[in-house]
């Protein structure tokens, strides 16, 4: 099993629709959760952090349980900018807070 | 946020050479990690490079093939050692720069024929 896994996609929606990403991951010492966006032939860059009690950010939208051990991204209002490959990151002290990625849902957003 | 500046940004090799890709960071920073992307599949660590010591491999990366230099807080080297072309893949550093920030390189896409 991977420790962290996300559905692959490709996630096809209209623009404006909201969409929503799950992911769970399989370490319990896993203290720090992330999502990162990575654009086709581009390096990854961080989205957004995602805290315990949930947090917004413009039109994204993280939750955490750490009981199911499951992360979710949502997306509202999605333009055709928003089309990547959203990457759920876990990292855990124990493990010199390396970064542990998924293999990324890719979204594509349409007219 | 860190800068990072990652060389050369593409390299077509042939198999058995060696090429050395190299990381410039804007502030010094302890921690530096080198990912290898491979096609269509998400970031792997291969080690993490820390000031002053030897790199920390993850299990299936090895030294002698992935050699890596970390003389100072703002600097590091990734060699991919006697190329085949299962090398051939996206290597990308990346440094921590806050207790939730980090930031990667923007890639060396490496092709070895």
């Amino acid at each position: 099993r991977k420790e962290v896994e996300q559905d692959p996609g490709p996630f096809n929606v209209p623009e404006g629709a909201t969409v929503a990403f799950n992911c769970t991951y399989s370490n319990s010492a896993s203290q720090s959760f992330f999502w990162y966006r990575q654009d086709c032939r581009k390096e990854p860059k961080l989205l957004m952090s995602v805290y315990s009690s949930g947090n917004e950010d413009g039109r994204f939208t993280a939750q955490l349980n750490r009981a199911s051990q499951y992360i979710s991204l949502l997306i509202r209002d999605s333009k055709l900018s928003d089309s990547a490959t959203y990457l759920c990151v876990v990292s855990h002290t124990g493990g010199g807070n390396k970064l542990t990625f998924g293999t990324g849902t890719q979204l594509k957003v349409e007219l | 946020s860190a800068v990072i500046s990652q060389k050369p940004s593409r390299d077509i090799c042939q198999r058995g050479t060696s090429l050395t890709i190299q990381c410039q960071v804007d502030s010094q920073v302890t921690m530096m990690f080198w990912y290898r992307q491979q096609p269509g599949q998400s970031l792997t660590l291969i080690a993490t490079a820390n000031q002053g010591s030897e790199a920390t491999y993850e299990s299936g990366f090895v030294i002698d093939k992935f050699p890596i230099s970390r003389p100072n807080l703002t600097f590091s080297t990734l060699t991919v050692s006697n190329m085949s072309p299962e090398d051939s893949s996206i290597y990308l550093c990346s440094v921590r720069y806050s207790n939730y920030g980090y930031t990667f390189g923007s890639g060396t896409r490496l092709t070895v024929v």
